[in-house]
């Protein structure tokens, strides 16, 4: 069972890339990571999947190192509408069920 | 258009009123779940089902059934609501159950008075 370890929160301005880091030191051989977005009120939304090195996609980058112990989702140049709730997952337990942690609450400023 | 529609978006009940809130999904797929997400606790699985007629019980199943009888639904069952069972809704699907994103739909705030 990995679990993930993830900033309570971030702040950050419009215009900054921002990186969120999270930790999965028992990430298993065969486990992909995904990250999601969740609005207040609404479900999340996935962002980003990734099982190594790095893998771009038209809203965000995910860097993977190669002992996969941890990750990094970058969002380039933010904005007001990126402030949310952003959660990262790794793999499944043995009964097929996701962890979802408290996530990291990112708030852009003016 | 690709998507996870629940009904209803705003419900309020009594406590021991049957309801149904009702799943849909249109990609196929054959992974569904619902969750509950409560102030401070995070996003908890009720159930979920790998495919048609295989369901099976997540974090806190209690107080919830569920059913499958044709791949596109999920219907999440509440036969005795209580106040505690007061939450925001999801229900999700996904291609497969393993390391495939999920899709979540807009969500259920049920309040159980």
């Amino acid at each position: 069972l990995a679990k993930t370890t993830q900033p309570i929160s971030m702040d950050s301005y419009e215009g900054q890339e921002v990186n969120i880091t999270c930790s999965h030191n028992n990430i298993a051989t065969n486990d992909y990571i995904t990250w999601y977005q969740q609005f207040p009120s609404q479900g999340p939304r996935f962002i980003i999947q990734g099982y190594k090195t790095k893998v771009t996609n038209e809203v965000a980058s995910l860097f993977i190192p190669a002992d996969r112990k941890s990750s990094t989702l970058s969002l380039p140049r933010v904005s007001l509408s990126d402030t949310a709730v952003y959660y990262c997952l790794v793999g499944e337990d043995s009964n097929y069920q996701l962890i979802w942690g408290a996530g990291t609450k990112l708030i852009i400023k003016p | 258009e690709a998507q996870v529609t629940q009904n209803p978006r705003y419900l309020i009940t009594v406590t021991g009123k049957k309801l149904t809130v009702t799943c849909s999904q249109n990609m196929n797929h054959e992974y569904m779940s619902w969750y509950r997400q409560d102030p401070g606790l995070g996003l908890r699985q009720i159930y979920y089902s790998m495919n048609v007629e295989a369901t099976d019980k997540g974090d806190v199943p209690e107080g919830y059934k569920v059913s499958r009888k044709e791949k596109r639904n999920f219907p999440l069952i509440l036969e005795s609501p209580s106040p505690n069972q007061t939450s925001l809704y999801f229900c999700a699907s996904s291609l497969s159950s393993y390391n495939s994103p999920l899709h979540f739909g807009n969500g259920t705030r049920l309040t159980v008075t």
